[in-house]
């Protein structure tokens, strides 16, 4: 079965930009049929839809990120990526990554990975 | 966007207990709602897609109803495990939309 895991700093600096990788086992990152999707979630707090991606390329962002948000995907590695830049300590969160269905619903995620913003 | 309101926020109940959520769109989004459940540290699971229908793998005491902007969550008889946080999400229309959270606990 398909398996994620992200990985990347936990700590980034107030107006640097956060990277994440996700790394995908048990399904090709290049067959159709599934979008790759990055959701974040604030200390306490409820969940956030980021951004997706598709094995062609093709991205959606939410747009109350603006255009702080870059995802792309390399499949030689089957890993796909976000990068959020001029973060704020709003940004802080737990990021999973997550397979999403081209109904929209997210299964299954990553653990999650805790990310600080602090100088 | 489109907005997602659960009710209750939070429940208290017992072992064996029927529960029941709500969740309401700010406007119709047929049926492409879900549920997830969250325990404390882990990452979301999903339980129902399509307002009704059962994950893989997931337990006959969840379902799931409703179509257009009014949708229950209910979990027949509540075992030990159920006590976590479930949340809706909408994806009728981008971006994918997520409920509050009902937080699930002990009586």
């Amino acid at each position: 079965q398909v398996q994620l895991q992200e990985s990347g700093p936990g700590l980034v600096k107030p107006s640097e930009t956060l990277s994440l990788i996700c790394t995908v086992s048990g399904h090709s990152i290049s067959s159709s049929g599934y979008y790759w999707g990055w959701i974040r979630q604030p200390p306490g707090k409820g969940l956030e839809y980021i951004g997706s991606i598709y094995h062609t390329g093709n991205t959606y962002n939410n747009p109350s990120l603006k255009s702080r948000v870059t995802i792309s995907v390399d499949t030689s590695k089957n890993q796909f990526s976000l990068k959020l830049s001029s973060v704020t300590a709003a940004d802080a969160a737990v990021y999973y990554c997550a397979v999403q269905f081209d109904t929209g619903e997210f299964d299954p995620w990553g653990q999650g990975t805790l990310v600080t913003v602090s100088s | 966007d489109i907005q997602m309101t659960q009710s209750p926020s939070s429940l208290s109940a017992s072992v064996g207990d029927r529960v029941t959520i709500t969740c309401r769109a700010s406007e119709s989004i047929s049926s492409y709602l879900s549920w997830y459940q969250q325990k404390p540290g882990k990452a979301p699971k999903l339980l129902i897609y399509a307002a009704s229908s059962l994950q893989s793998g997931v337990p006959s005491r969840f379902s799931g109803s409703g179509s257009g902007t009014d949708f229950t969550f209910t979990i027949s008889s509540l075992q030990p495990e159920d006590f976590a946080t479930y949340y809706c999400q909408q994806s009728y229309s981008t971006p994918p939309t997520f409920g509050q959270g009902t937080k699930m606990e002990i009586k």
